[in-house]
């Protein structure tokens, strides 16, 4: 069955640090993942993807996330945390039915 | 570009009561799927529609159906609500395929 794991509840970092949010997944065939992100009350927005080519996949808002085939991770990356990165972040992998399965979320805090 | 907006954004129902929420896609798209989202949780896959046909189901029973329109908005009904129903529900469409989804703010439902 395909899954997708997001270990870290929530997840602490100052403000200029870097940091990581990690997801591992389980599929059948090439995976296709996506991360989103999810503000308060609202719906969640695309942040990036992976297909196929680079592993390292650049996204909106200076995130970046690096695929691992043999690792089977996806993990979100980004080199600055900005106190307006605080948010919900979802990791997802498609399945043969062009649908998304989710991780059950990131909590993101950043302190200034 | 307009995006996909949802309508109600709240929603407060009684048990055993029927509801309908309203999507409408970002132009362009001609897929649209419904999430459930409990407070705390990850989206839940309820289904998909493609040209008007649904094409992919959750883990969702009968009483929750929907439609696609020609104009590619559609509708999310549950029938006999249940207090369990309560949560964030998330339209999101796109473009058949790998291409990201576009989420609407949800309409928030409780079920008293």
């Amino acid at each position: 069955a395909q899954s997708v794991a997001q270990p870290e509840d929530q997840v602490n970092v100052a403000e200029g640090n870097p940091l990581t949010v990690k997801c591992t997944y389980s599929v059948s065939g090439n995976p296709y993942l996506f991360w989103y992100v999810q503000y308060p009350n609202r719906g969640l927005q695309f942040l990036l993807k992976y297909i196929t080519g680079d592993n390292l996949v650049k996204g909106s808002y200076g995130f970046e996330a690096e695929f691992n085939k043999s690792q089977t991770s996806f993990h979100l990356k980004k080199p600055s945390a900005l106190v307006s990165d605080s948010a919900l972040y979802f990791c997802a992998v498609r399945d043969s039915n062009y649908q998304l399965i989710w991780g059950a979320g990131t909590k993101l805090i950043i302190k200034p | 570009e307009t995006g996909v907006t949802q309508s109600p954004t709240h929603l407060i129902k009684t048990r055993g009561q029927q509801v309908t929420l309203r999507c409408s896609s970002q132009s362009g798209h001609n897929t649209v799927s419904w999430y459930q989202q409990a407070l705390g949780q990850g989206p839940q896959f309820i289904f998909q529609y493609y040209r008007e046909e649904e094409n992919g189901r959750g883990n969702f029973p009968p009483r929750f159906s929907g439609l696609q329109f020609p104009n590619y908005s559609s509708e999310l009904n549950v029938n006999a609500l249940e207090l369990d129903d309560s949560a964030l529900y998330l339209c999101a469409s796109s473009l058949w395929g790998n291409s990201p989804l576009h989420f609407g703010n949800g309409t928030r439902l409780t079920v008293t």
